[in-house]
């Protein structure tokens, strides 16, 4: 079966530093999807990074990067430069490619930035 | 361009009662979906639907369900509420059908059922 674990419930990191959110996975399928989302305060979900599976370079977008290590089935998420306004909620999650129902969210970790 | 909108923010509700909230996609999306987002844990795909039709559905018992009209809105409904419905739910919206990272998500109604 198909599982997201995040194991940090709570982050906390200092303005400037850089941070990395931990995500590992487990699915039988081929062909997969791995992605962020980011959930402040106010309740939207915002997407952040996708990764592939047969990607070969990690995936990174402006501050983000995605840290994906496909034998040991992690993808980890990197902030680099950590800003106040990245305090929030933030959840890994996994798709098959063509699927639109089968999507797996992890319980998400919850980042605080520390001026 | 206005994003995609949930009404109402925060809605209230005792057990059994009917609860019905309604999204509003971005203008010329087709597909709309509906997540919950139970404390503490990651969403759960609720719905789907394109063009007026349902698509899919999680795994969820029938008294959970919606329709879409046909200016692409949608409305959830959950009857018989249980205490365990509460939740954020999360509609998001896309141009037909696409996979979750493609799709764009509204500011969710957060129920509470007492």
């Amino acid at each position: 079966a198909q599982k997201i674990t995040q194991t940090q419930p709570g982050m906390f990191v200092q303005e400037k530093e850089a941070v990395t959110l931990d995500c590992t996975y487990d699915t039988s399928d081929q062909s997969y999807g791995l992605f962020w989302y980011k959930q402040p305060s106010s309740g939207e979900m915002i997407f952040l990074i996708y990764q592939g599976s047969y990607d070969e370079q990690n995936a990174t977008e402006g501050r983000y990067s995605l840290n994906f290590q496909k034998a040991r089935k992690s993808a980890n998420l990197v902030i680099s430069a950590s800003q106040l306004g990245d305090s929030a909620m933030y959840f890994c999650a996994m798709s098959h490619k063509t699927s639109y129902d089968k999507v797996i969210f992890g319980p998400g970790t919850s980042l605080s930035v520390i001026p | 361009e206005a994003g995609v909108t949930q009404s109402p923010t925060h809605l209230i509700k005792t057990r059994g009662q009917q609860a019905t909230l309604r999204c509003s996609p971005i203008s010329g999306h087709t597909s709309v979906y509906w997540y919950q987002q139970a404390l503490g844990l990651g969403l759960q795909f609720l719905l789907w639907y394109d063009e007026g039709e349902e698509r899919n559905r999680g795994n969820f018992p029938p008294r959970f369900s919606g329709r879409q009209f046909p200016n692409y809105s949608s409305e959830l409904n959950v009857n018989a509420l249980e205490l365990e419905d509460s939740a954020l739910y999360l509609c998001a919206s896309s141009v037909g059908a696409r996979s979750v990272y493609e799709q764009y998500f509204g500011p969710g109604t957060r129920l509470t059922v007492t």
